[in-house]
């Protein structure tokens, strides 16, 4: 079975710009989690979606969007990009039923 | 909001010495989950803890869950450099139980 994929694996923005990132979940996984990755704050998580739906929140500012469509693929949008935006973005899948996650390999998003 | 720390943040030891990291939430946990991420690679599910008061072995690992489900920790006997990376504790809301909190994380060096 193939493993959580994320695009694109890095990305290099702007200050100002805005960044759409893509994860795709195992097979029949439903729920789709997103964490940033910073070595000061650590693994922070972002939004979960089940079934089209936001089901979890983090605080995190409104910038900070996400959706998930019927397949199960989950995008996460950040406007208005700040220089602390840079991160790696994990993605993380599961099957629902169970709460142990599986992640992506993350994209690194830098901004400058 | 909750919060979670591990301890220590950094261990270095030569291969075949036994190490422990310890996980302490602010709040009581539906479940802690534990995580390894390798130099430059993602998080990988080790294992879930439920009970109160559970202890989970694989192989050389020792898991363990407190009486309050407030405190974890991960034991590994006889290290391998093969377990260097970070170990991550996670714990999940008792309102949300799929809502992870993850720990601070304690990175292991392993040297022959």
């Amino acid at each position: 079975k193939a493993g959580v994929t994320q695009t694109p694996r890095y990305l290099i923005k702007t200050r100002g710009q805005q960044v759409t990132l893509s994860c795709s979940p195992i097979s029949g996984h439903r729920s789709v989690s997103w964490y940033q990755q910073t070595p000061g704050q650590g693994l922070q998580f972002l939004f979960e979606y089940f079934s089209e739906t936001q089901r979890n929140k983090g605080n995190f500012p409104g910038r900070f969007s996400g959706r998930q469509f019927s397949n199960s693929r989950s995008e996460m949008n950040v406007s208005t990009l700040e220089l602390g935006d840079s991160a790696l973005y994990l993605c993380a899948s599961r099957y629902g039923t169970t709460y142990e996650q599986y992640f992506g390999p993350g994209t690194r998003l830098t901004v400058t | 909001g909750q919060q979670v720390m591990q301890i220590p943040q950094y261990q270095h030891v030569q291969e075949g010495e036994d190490f422990t990291t310890y996980c302490n939430s602010s709040t009581t946990l539906s479940n802690i989950q534990w995580y390894k991420q390798r130099p430059g690679g993602h998080p990988v599910f080790l294992i879930q803890l439920v009970k109160s008061g559970e202890v989970k072995k694989q192989k050389r690992l020792t898991f363990q869950f407190g009486e309050a489900k407030k405190n974890s920790s991960l034991h590994i006997t006889a290290t391998q450099t093969t377990d260097v990376g970070t170990y991550f504790c996670a714990g999940g809301d008792t309102g949300t139980a799929s809502k992870l909190t993850f720990g601070t994380g304690t990175r292991l060096q392993v040297t022959l």
